[in-house]
């Protein structure tokens, strides 16, 4: 069975640019979560969606956004980029939206902007 | 606030040296405490779940258990290939039902042979 798949695996942008990042659940799984992780914060929640629908969002700025199609797919997008937002950004898919439905995570996208 | 500290923060140990590491958490209703595995340039990888104290996961040499404020991920005999971040992540009450979990920094392990 296939993994949580991300693309691409690594981006170079410019500061004031936007990015689309992408991300394939496992075969079945309808929630997905976005994670992002760095050095100094760890890893943090960004926002979850099932069934096409924002479940939770976390405390980042609205500059941070996403979507999920009908198929789980789910994109976020990242608008006026700060140098603060290089980080890897990890998607993580679970079968349902629910405690006792465990996290699965892709290798992520390494954002970088200069 | 939900809160999850790890300790210690890096940990070297000798192949066959067994050793714990540690997660402490503050949350308000606890529905489960998740541990995971991350290697460099790669995503966490799922290891356990656990629910409510007392309870007990194992998986080869890695051992996890849960009080109603830390778990200890025990590490029988290790070998070079268990070097890697762990990490301890708690989802509340508020968040039961989402995606959304609380991590910890993490703790590197480095095994040596």
């Amino acid at each position: 069975k296939a993994g949580v798949t991300q693309t691409p695996r690594y981006l170079i942008k410019t500061r004031g640019q936007q990015v689309t990042l992408s991300c394939s659940p496992i075969s079945g799984h309808r929630s997905v979560s976005w994670y992002q992780q760095t050095p100094g914060q760890g890893l943090q929640f960004l926002f979850e969606y099932f069934s096409e629908t924002q479940r939770n969002k976390g405390n980042f700025p609205g500059r941070f956004s996403g979507r999920q199609f009908s198929n789980s797919r789910s994109e976020m997008n990242v608008s006026t980029l700060e140098l603060g937002d290089s980080a890897l950004y990890l998607c993580a898919s679970s079968l349902e939206a629910s405690y006792n439905s465990p996290l699965h995570f892709g290798n992520g996208t390494r954002l970088t902007v200069t | 606030e939900d809160q999850v500290t790890q300790s210690p923060e890096a940990l070297r140990l000798q192949e066959g040296e067994s050793s714990s590491l540690n997660c402490s958490y503050t949350v308000s209703g606890l529905r489960g405490l998740f541990w995971y595995r991350q290697d460099p340039g790669k995503g966490p990888e799922f290891l356990f779940t656990l629910y409510s104290a007392g309870e007990e996961k194992e998986k080869e040499r890695l051992k996890a258990t849960l009080t109603k404020k830390e778990s200890f991920l025990h590490i029988t005999a290790p070998k070079p290939e268990d070097s890697a971040t762990y990490l301890c992540a708690v989802q509340g009450l508020s968040s039961s039902n989402t995606g959304k979990l609380i991590f910890g920094q993490g703790t590197t392990l480095q095994v040596k042979p």
